[in-house]
């Protein structure tokens, strides 16, 4: 079952812009994930934040996480044409065998 | 680091026909597997947990007789997809923990199977 929300759907921004992704999501969770989508393509692991964890830096891209309001953001700064593609957070309960589960994602377009 | 592999890459194939799409795990045994599907400018959604040496979860909606899984090995699990019609076109994409690293914590995706059904 899908249990993540992201906002918004869709952000189109100037290259060098600062792009911000929101995910909610519904229940306990061990960490949260952001992956990113080239269309058409596999997934490519962004970053893990670990429910200890309030924000975590990797590169241009900074993770946060609110355990009491079930939200996530990812920021990404001073943006590229060539981060235009579709961004996804993923929980996981972490119980050891368990799935991710995935929000709806946000297609993020970067013009040059 | 950890890797998964699927083949095909992509398929296409007549509607009423077969096809199987294998997930190997490369460097690392992997118990459970995972399979999910992806429509066009969707997410991913969790098809069903692939057990080594028993059977499949599936989630709800999902039909364990359409979608056949097979994880034979530690290394290998194969989902087919029995008389398979047009609203099957899809992405397939399977994924795996790697038990050797601590927690587990990350999951390691194949590239994807993208079916096409005529």
């Amino acid at each position: 079952s899908q249990q993540g929300e992201e906002d918004p759907q869709a952000l189109s921004i100037q290259e060098g812009e600062n792009a911000t992704m929101n995910c909610s999501y519904k229940t306990s969770i061990n960490n949260l994930q952001w992956y990113r989508q080239n269309s058409g393509r596999g997934l490519v692991h962004l970053i893990l934040i670990r429910s200890n964890e309030r924000e975590k830096h990797s590169g241009r891209l900074r993770v946060t996480l609110d355990t009491s309001k079930k939200s996530s953001s990812l920021l990404i700064t001073a943006s590229r044409a060539a981060d235009t593609a579709s961004y996804f957070c993923a929980t996981d309960e972490g119980s050891g065998n368990t799935p991710l589960v995935f929000g709806k994602g946000t297609r993020l377009s970067v013009i040059a | 680091g950890a890797v998964v592999s699927q083949h095909p890459s992509r398929v296409i194939c007549k509607s009423g026909t077969s096809v199987k799409i294998e997930c190997r795990s490369l460097d690392f045994q992997a118990t459970t597997m995972f399979w999910y599907r992806q429509f066009p400018k969707q997410s991913l959604m969790l098809m069903a947990t692939s057990n080594e040496g028993s059977k499949a979860t599936y989630e709800q909606g999902v039909e364990k007789d359409k979608f056949l899984i097979n994880h034979a090995s530690l290394t290998l699990s194969t989902l087919t997809v029995t008389s398979a019609h047009p609203e099957d076109s899809s992405f397939y994409i399977c994924s795996a923990r790697d038990p050797g690293q601590g927690a587990g914590d990350t999951q390691y995706f194949g590239p994807g199977t993208r079916l096409t059904v005529l």
